[in-house]
Order: structure tokens, then C-alpha cells, then sequence
């Protein structure tokens, strides 16, 4: 079991640019989450999917953030028009089957710098 | 709306010595609460959990809730400088995990 994988693991993007991330969840398990992590604000949620389908995006700043999964094996973050706050680590965690007793395996992160 | 706090921010401790770590939360009908532990450049893993009053020891480290107090603690006995990293409490209720902010731990040799 390779664990959550997620790529790149650096992604450096010009003001304005596009960045789209990659998470790859654990085998089986059917809940994938997103969190952004910065010194200051600290780990934050951003979105969860359950069985593919997009349960809660309480956490996306509307406007510039989407996050899809088109299967069970990947999720993408993409983030369009970047700006120099979005520079952060995004972590992907995953979870069987989703519940408050089940334990996030997470990614070892996108670290995102924008220029 | 969720809130966890943690304290303190940041800590030293020798080799050696009882280390603890606090969480407050507000939502009395929260459910499980974890305690993660990051090291630093790596993906946060999770320590241990706990879902009743009381305690559960699992090696070097113990957990104490008080859902009445609304606080739970992290305990480490005979502190390692492998310890040493960024350690995040967590609430869950249902899918959603609040994470705190983090007590960055380091244990001195």
C-alpha cells in the first residue's frame, strides 16, 4: 500500500496562473478530503467527497477554487487565477468509510508557491 | 460553528520529562477526538483517539477527555527527541475533523 499519493509535491505559479493538484486516495477507501495548511491559519478545511460525489465545499474560497472526482482512484484541486495568499500546503487525506471514528491518512502534500 | 484551540503554541522539554499538550473544543456533541502528530516536511499521521470520558495509554503516550470541560490533553512520558514535531488535536462529528492550530514540541537532548 503506497498510502495517498499527491503530485507534484512543489508546483511554483505566477500571479494569475492556473495550478491544478493531483491526490491519488488510498485503495478503498471511499472519503477524500482537502486541506490547506499555513503557519498562520493553520491545517483548514477545504472540501470532502464520499463515493466520488462532492459532499461539503463549506471550505473552498468560492470564486477561484474547484475540486472534482471524475473516479475513485483520483481528485484534482484546481485554482485559477493564483494568487500570492493561495501559497499554502495541500494535503489530501483519505478515509474508509468516512465516519467521526475513522482515521485520515494523508498525503505528504502540494507545497504551492505563487510568485 | 466548531472551535479548537490548543496550548500552548510551542513547548521545550528535556529528554526525559512528562510532556502535555491541551485541546478545547465547543461543541459538546462532538464525537471522537484524535490526537495527529507531523513531523516536520511530512504528512500529519494520527497518534490516537478517544470517544468516552477518561483515559487510554497507549505506550509513552496517554489521552485524557472531559467532555464536561470540553477538553482533552495528550500526555507523553519519557519524552524523545524523535518527539519532537508539530502535534494537532482534532474533533470529529459525523465526516467533519476540526483541526487546531498545533503545539510545536521540541525535546532537547
Amino acid at each position: 500500500n503506497a498510502g495517498v499519493i499527491q503530485t507534484p509535491r512543489h508546483k511554483v505559479t505566477g500571479k494569475g496562473q492556473e495550478a491544478t493538484l493531483w491526490c491519488e486516495p488510498i485503495s478503498g477507501h471511499s472519503a477524500v478530503f482537502w486541506y490547506r495548511q499555513t503557519i498562520v491559519q493553520g491545517l483548514e478545511f477545504l472540501t470532502y467527497f464520499r463515493n466520488q460525489a462532492p459532499i461539503d465545499d463549506s471550505g473552498m474560497p468560492k470564486e477561484r477554487f474547484s475540486a472534482q472526482m471524475p473516479n475513485q482512484s483520483h481528485s484534482t484541486l484546481k485554482i485559477q487565477s493564483t494568487q500570492p495568499q493561495d501559497s499554502a500546503v495541500y494535503l489530501c487525506a483519505s478515509s474508509s468509510p468516512g465516519g467521526a471514528d475513522a482515521e485520515q491518512f494523508f498525503g505528504p502534500g502540494t507545497r504551492l508557491t505563487v510568485l | 460553528q466548531q472551535n479548537v484551540q490548543q496550548s500552548p503554541e510551542s513547548l521545550i522539554v528535556p529528554e526525559g520529562a512528562r510532556t502535555s499538550l491541551n485541546c478545547t473544543f465547543s461543541d459538546s456533541a462532538s464525537q471522537y477526538f484524535w490526537w495527529y502528530r507531523q513531523h516536520s516536511g511530512k504528512a500529519p499521521k494520527a497518534l490516537m483517539s478517544i470517544f468516552s470520558n477518561g483515559e487510554k495509554e497507549e505506550g509513552r503516550f496517554t489521552i485524557h477527555l472531559n467532555k464536561a470541560s470540553l477538553h482533552f490533553s495528550l500526555h507523553i512520558r519519557d519524552s524523545q527527541p524523535s518527539d519532537s514535531a508539530l502535534y494537532l488535536c482534532a474533533v470529529t462529528g459525523g465526516y467533519k475533523v476540526v483541526f487546531g492550530s498545533g503545539t510545536r514540541l521540541l525535546v532537547s537532548p
